[in-house]
């Protein structure tokens, strides 16, 4: 139930095109939902992040959709570019301020030129 | 505004032996959690310092330990390594949050090889 799953695995995309990325949770108590990006050798940055109330927020390139009733949630990469090639992780963390992130296998993201 | 740092960034250790690793918070917060990184795989969670005291703990053994200071800065401790122990060690700060989560962000890790 504490489970995050993210799909796929690996994703090639073409310059300029937009890129997808799923996941699914279980424990309906998740009450924020971060998007991560790592380089190689670096620790995770933090994208963008939703809350359940709300389905959708955009920054930039970068939109979260969320669906509370089938629990699952998306980073769509529009405009997609070659310096976005990087591993993107979803994460969800429980209610109570504890801050605790349960994160998703993870998606390789490949932007060719 | 310094974020996260974490020391060493790199570390080689024998079997065995014993590793101690360090992380300051971003400026403001106030909760440290820790996470393991092997190679290919996502975060996982360790445990988390709020008050000096270890508020949540994940599904790690007791050879994991740490501790926090006054200042909010942090140290993890693993005892007897394991080959197993080899990842990437990842700091997270954050402010906590009243009965909802908050923003996390991460530290450059600390790269720990058991040989």
């Amino acid at each position: 139930q504490q489970q995050v799953k993210q799909s796929p695995q690996s994703l090639i995309v073409q310059k300029g095109g937009i890129s997808i990325i799923n996941c699914a949770y279980e424990n309906t108590a998740f009450d924020y939902f971060p998007w991560y990006q790592q380089f190689p050798g670096k620790g995770p940055a933090l994208l963008i992040a939703i809350r359940p109330d709300v389905s959708e927020k955009k920054e930039g390139r970068f939109t979260i959709s969320f669906n509370k009733s089938a629990k699952q949630f998306s980073l769509h990469i529009m405009d997609s570019q070659p310096g976005d090639s990087a591993t993107y992780f979803c994460a969800a963390s429980g209610a109570g301020g504890y801050n605790k992130l349960i994160f998703g296998a993870g998606t390789r993201l490949a932007v060719h030129p | 505004d310094a974020g996260v740092t974490q020391s060493p960034t790199h570390l080689i250790k024998t079997r065995g032996q014993q590793v101690t690793l360090r992380c300051s918070p971003k400026s403001g917060h106030d909760t440290v959690s820790w996470y393991q990184q092997a190679l290919g795989q996502g975060p996982q969670f360790i445990f988390q310092y709020y008050e000096e005291e270890e508020r949540q703990r994940g599904n790690f053994p007791d050879r994991f330990s740490g501790h926090q200071f006054p200042n909010y800065s942090s140290e993890l401790n693993v005892n007897a390594l394991l080959l197993g122990d080899s990842a990437l060690y990842l700091c997270a700060s954050s402010l906590a949050g009243t009965g909802q989560s908050t923003e996390a962000f991460f530290g450059q890790g600390t790269r720990l090889t058991v040989v």
